[in-house]
């Protein structure tokens, strides 16, 4: 069974412009969670979807929306880029998104803001 | 609200010597508890989890770990390591009434040294 794909691996973006970062989540999962990983605030919560819902968020501005498709696959955004967005962004996915359930993690995608 | 505190932020160690990785967490309910590891340039990987039951925890790799309630802690540990356990593990958390997300400690850069 293929594992979580995140797509693309890298970006290069400047201040100001936007960017869509996609995520394919285990066949059969339903539930798809996004975290941005840093060096100074390390990993944190963005958002969780389920059934083309969001249905948990983060403490994050606005400018980071997502949403999930029907398949499940799911892509996140960023809008009006700051160079503090700079950093390893992660999505798991789990079959329903309870708790007690194992997230599986893609590689990420590793957005450079300049 | 939870919080994971990771006591040792790099730990150095021997080929074939034991390790204790510290984690503590803080809930005003109950929780479940992870362990992740990162391998460079990857995606987190489920070492174990705590949900219910015996506390102590046999993971993947010939981890463990023990939930303490009384002193709040899951501390990871493994018998002697072996040069491919130089990673980051990261300590989680989740609270298991339906909040679906993962708030995790700031990591333990694990250093072997043969």
């Amino acid at each position: 069974k293929a594992g979580v794909t995140q797509t693309p691996r890298y970006l290069i973006k400047t201040r100001g412009q936007q960017v869509t970062l996609s995520c394919s989540p285990i066949s059969g999962h339903r539930s798809v969670s996004w975290y941005q990983q840093t060096p100074g605030q390390g990993l944190q919560f963005l958002f969780e979807y389920f059934s083309e819902t969001q249905r948990n968020k983060g403490n994050f501005p606005g400018r980071f929306s997502g949403r999930q498709f029907s398949n499940s696959r799911s892509e996140m955004n960023v809008s009006t880029l700051e160079l503090g967005d700079s950093a390893l962004y992660l999505c798991a996915s789990s079959l329903v998104g309870l708790t007690q359930e194992t997230q599986y993690f893609g590689p990420g995608t590793r957005l450079l803001v300049l | 609200a939870q919080s994971v505190t990771q006591l040792d932020s790099q730990v150095p160690v021997f080929e074939e010597a034991p390790v204790e990785l510290r984690c503590n967490y803080s809930s005003s309910v109950s929780v479940y508890l992870f362990w992740y590891v990162q391998y460079p340039n990857q995606g987190l990987q489920l070492l174990l989890k705590y949900l219910s039951g015996s506390t102590l925890v046999k993971g993947i790799n010939g981890f463990e770990a023990e939930f303490n309630k009384s002193q709040t802690s899951f501390h990871l540990r493994k018998p002697s390591v072996h040069i491919s356990d130089t990673a980051e593990y990261f300590c989680a958390v989740s609270e298991n009434f339906g909040n679906e997300k993962l708030t995790f400690g700031t990591g333990t850069r694990l250093t072997i040294i043969p």
